[in-house]
């Protein structure tokens, strides 16, 4: 049930784009991302609903295919402070329980 | 507009011993959910709760877990007679609404059981 996501780790270099997939076997309402960094609380970065509306906060961008009940998140141009471990938060039709993903963990190098 | 806030930040207990976790979320949100992350794992939903309601516990363990968000205070979530296995972070996060927005985490509290 928990979705899965892949890569499960990536290593990147300053300015290099990268893609963390986001896949789950239920039909889906909602897709959140958040980035957590180590011994930190979750930070909300992108939620896209079923229709295709989208809110975020940073130059962060990401799809949602309701069809095939999937996400990607896309980071460009990465910077040093987009290393962290990256959860997608799908939410279920017709529930008001979130499920996270099993996670992304992005290292970004100088 | 102070965010979400749990305490304690890190609790150490003994086996057999209690457990209670607060969460205050942010003002004006009156939907509070509860997970729980091991070390190097990701965020397991444990329950959702309204003001003065249980909405879905169904990631809670049927014993020794219980929460509530009583009309006037934080949400508190209770672990009786913790054992090792109970040791973990626990994040509560709050949102406006009951789905489509996002939610605010607050910093954890980090159990450890000894």
């Amino acid at each position: 049930q928990q979705p899965v996501q892949s890569p499960q780790a990536v290593i990147l270099r300053e300015g290099e784009d990268a893609v963390i997939n986001c896949s789950s076997s239920k039909a889906l309402y909602s897709v959140h991302w958040y980035r957590q960094k180590h011994g930190e609380a979750p930070v909300f970065l992108m939620i896209l609903l079923k229709g295709g509306e989208q809110k975020g906060h940073e130059k962060i961008s990401a799809s949602f295919n309701e069809k095939k009940q999937q996400s990607s998140l896309y980071l460009t141009a990465s910077q040093l402070s987009y290393s962290g471990t990256y959860f997608c938060g799908t939410e279920m039709s017709g529930t008001y329980k979130y499920i996270f993903g099993t996670g992304t963990r992005l290292k970004v190098l100088a | 507009n102070a965010g979400v806030m749990q305490n304690p930040r890190h609790l150490v207990r003994r086996r057999g011993q209690e457990a209670r976790l607060r969460c205050s979320p942010m003002k004006g949100h009156s939907h509070v959910y509860w997970y729980r992350q091991l070390p190097e794992e990701g965020l397991k939903f444990m329950v959702y709760l309204q003001k003065e309601n249980i909405i879905d516990e169904s990631g809670m363990p049927k014993e020794r877990f219980s929460a509530e968000f009583p009309k006037e205070g934080p949400s508190i979530l209770r672990i009786q007679q913790v054992v090792r296995g109970d040791s973990a972070a626990y994040f509560c996060a709050s949102s406006p609404t009951t789905s489509g927005d996002e939610q605010f985490f607050g910093p954890g509290t980090r159990l450890t059981v000894l």
